[in-house]
């Protein structure tokens, strides 16, 4: 397909674990974005992941990369109430970005 | 380090009237964007410029959408009559150039159109 896909809602309780997934277009984007935008805020770059590599890891991020499915995941350990939020997934592609619609992040107490 | 700067935050004006949207990117990048937020499309890029020159403007809805770059350090998104219906968030954005580079965000200006 032409557009990147999130799932639009996911809702947790806090101290669980949270993962976000999404399924981006362009086989040859060379790097993967993950963006959190909290309310009445812009995009705020939370990680990023180069192609060649298959997972990150960054305190309570982990990003892992299936290039063959072209499926990019967010897993937010012990989430807390202040990773309420919407995630966006972006594509490298040329000298641009494309975005997913984004994934709103509601956690429970 | 400053980010990128928007003003206003907030625009509140009626139907018919000039809109002025303005940005200050990060200094020493070359690539700027700007987009409009929805709920209901979402995140749409408007246009963007490489060294102050239009790259690519497909996404400017239609001719009352206008923006210019004259300098590295300012661009303007000009809305020339405004509609109710151009009520959303812009968001400026700016990078270093080339494939790769993540694009780092302003904190939008939210215009309302009455």
């Amino acid at each position: 397909g032409e557009d990147v896909e999130q799932s639009l809602f996911l809702s947790v309780r806090e101290g669980d674990s949270s993962v976000i997934n999404c399924t981006y277009t362009d086989s040859s984007s060379t790097y993967l974005y993950w963006y959190k935008q909290e309310p009445g805020a812009g995009l705020q770059l939370l990680t990023y992941i180069f192609s060649n590599m298959d997972m990150k890891q960054d305190q309570r991020l982990t990003v892992l990369l299936n290039k063959k499915d072209k499926h990019l995941s967010l897993r937010i350990a012990d989430t807390q109430t202040g990773d309420s939020a919407i995630y966006f997934c972006a594509e490298s592609i040329s000298n641009d970005m494309r975005f997913g619609a984004g994934t709103r992040l509601t956690v429970k107490p | 380090d400053a980010g990128v700067i928007q003003s206003p935050r907030h625009e509140v004006t009626e139907m018919g009237q000039e809109v002025t949207l303005r940005c200050k990117p990060i200094s020493g990048h070359n690539s700027l964007f700007w987009y409009r937020q929805t709920m209901m499309r979402g995140l749409e890029l408007l246009i963007y410029f490489n060294n102050n020159v239009p790259i690519d403007d497909s996404g400017m809805p239609e001719d009352r959408f206008s923006a210019k770059m004259p300098n590295a350090s300012f661009s303007t998104l000009k809305i020339q009559p405004s509609e109710p219906r151009d009520s959303a968030v812009y968001f400026c954005a700016s990078s270093y150039p080339g494939q790769g580079q993540p694009q780092h965000f302003g904190d939008g200006t939210r215009l309302s159109i009455l």
